[in-house]
């Protein structure tokens, strides 16, 4: 199984500041399509998770700008350009490209400094 | 617009079966493939088991194999996750979650949970 490591586990964040969290992958997830299913979701606590990210960098329909997210193989990121409070926080990855089983990265508990 | 809804969950002892629910809308049932995904008290997300569109093809996560099944009704838009020889390690909010819109590799909709608690 591919296994998603994500760092930082924790990020204390400044509103109005940027922020990054980092996804690595134990293989490549660029499939046999050419396509890399690598997805990024945020939960807010108390809530079910939503999707935010497909395939490396499509944002989901209604998500801001804000968000964007970037990478290639085996190595991804995330970014938030201006942290908002509704950004709190956790922020999981996934990849799709070696199902089954989808995997998840260990989660990012995003908070307000 | 899309609604997952859950249900089912509940307090089971060990070795006891449970079934869970997930009722859909807003969109055609009959043409997306559907996941189960739990997440234990303040865990991460675990994968559990898919079903195709048609429901011909189904796969599971190891840690569940043998022992949950999933299974669909077009009739009734209506997902299910039926679980037996439960265990304490089950304990988790169970979420159905619909394959992206986009034929991506991805889950673009998620429901509200349902809780599944074993324990004697």
């Amino acid at each position: 199984d591919v296994v998603m490591t994500q760092s930082p586990l924790s990020l204390p964040v400044t509103l109005g500041q940027p922020a990054s969290i980092s996804c690595r992958s134990s293989q490549s997830l660029v499939a046999s399509d050419g396509s890399t299913y690598l997805n990024w979701f945020h939960q807010r606590p108390g809530q079910s998770p939503r999707r935010l990210i497909y395939k490396v960098s499509n944002r989901e329909s209604g998500v801001p700008e804000r968000f964007s997210g970037t990478g290639s193989g085996t190595d991804f990121t995330l970014k938030i350009s201006s942290v908002e409070a509704e950004d709190v926080g956790v922020y999981y990855c996934m990849q799709g490209t070696h199902w089954p089983p989808f995997t998840f990265g260990p989660g990012t508990k995003v908070d307000i400094k | 617009q899309v609604q997952l809804v859950e249900s089912g969950g509940g307090v089971v002892q060990p070795g006891r079966s449970l079934r869970l629910s997930c009722a859909a809308s807003g969109f055609t049932f009959s043409n997306f493939g559907l996941h189960w995904v739990r997440q234990a008290p303040g865990k991460g997300l675990e994968w559990v088991a898919a079903i195709s569109y048609d429901g011909d093809e189904k796969y599971y996560g190891d840690s569940v194999k043998g022992r949950f099944a999933i299974s669909r009704d077009t009739s009734k838009n209506t997902l299910y996750l039926q679980m037996s020889s439960l265990r304490e390690e089950d304990t988790a909010m169970y979420y159905c979650a619909k394959d992206s819109k986009y034929g991506d590799l991805g889950f673009d909709y998620w429901g509200q949970g349902t809780l599944v608690i074993v324990s004697s």
